[in-house]
């Protein structure tokens, strides 16, 4: 079967940065997202990795080593608008919709 | 523009009840996914609709159904309500050349 691990919680003060890590094991694996989560709201699209390497936005970036079946989210010059929940989710079959999400990681940023 | 809309947002059943809940995803998208968002199972696939046709389905018994109409906008209905249901529906849209998935906020469904 899928499943994907990464780390419950995690804290970081403002203006740190801060990576949370994904392992997973799937079937099949075409690549790898990351969505943000506030309470209460959707969860928007952050990156998406099908290929080795970093992918950079702004403060954030992330990494896929498939090899590993790894990954990562970096949140760099963390701000207090940070704290939410981040997914990592894997796409293992053919369809792009159909995602297996990992079960988050909840971020608090502290002042 | 608009971004994903869910119908209703909050609602209250009974066991045994059934539901029906209403999505319209970003105009232009033709594609509606459905996932089932609770605290001990986290996000779970239920079902995906591309011009008005399952394209796939996620395990989850037959209680749980959608359907797409010609203008994209999509149902889901799920029949005889269980307590387990009680969770956070979320509605997803995307465009044909990316993978990226644009979420509504959801209809977040208790069950007594």
């Amino acid at each position: 079967g899928q499943s994907l691990e990464q780390p419950s919680e995690v804290t970081a003060v403002e203006g740190a940065i801060v990576q949370i890590n994904c392992t997973y094991q799937t079937s099949g694996f075409y690549g790898l997202s990351w969505y943000q989560q506030h309470d209460g709201g959707a969860p928007t699209f952050l990156s998406y990795n099908a290929l080795d390497g970093l992918e950079e936005t702004g403060r954030f970036s992330s990494f896929l080593s498939r090899s590993d079946s790894y990954g990562y989210l970096l949140l760099q010059e963390l701000q207090m608008k940070d704290s939410a929940s981040y997914f990592c989710a894997v796409r293992d079959r053919g369809s792009a919709r159909q995602l297996t999400f990992g079960s988050g990681t909840q971020l608090t940023v502290l002042p | 523009k608009a971004g994903v809309t869910q119908t209703p947002r909050y609602l209250i059943k009974t066991r045994g009840q059934q539901v029906t809940l209403s999505c319209s995803p970003i105009s232009g998208h033709r594609s509606v996914s459905w996932y089932q968002q609770t605290p001990g199972q986290g996000l779970q696939f239920l079902f995906e609709y591309f011009s008005e046709t399952q394209r796939n389905k996620g395990n989850f018994p037959g209680r749980f159904s959608g359907r797409q109409f010609s203008n994209s906008r999509s149902e889901m209905n799920v029949s005889t309500l269980e307590l387990g249901d009680s969770a956070l529906y979320l509605c997803a849209s995307s465009g044909e050349l990316t993978g990226e998935l644009f979420f509504g906020e959801g209809s977040r469904l208790t069950v007594l």
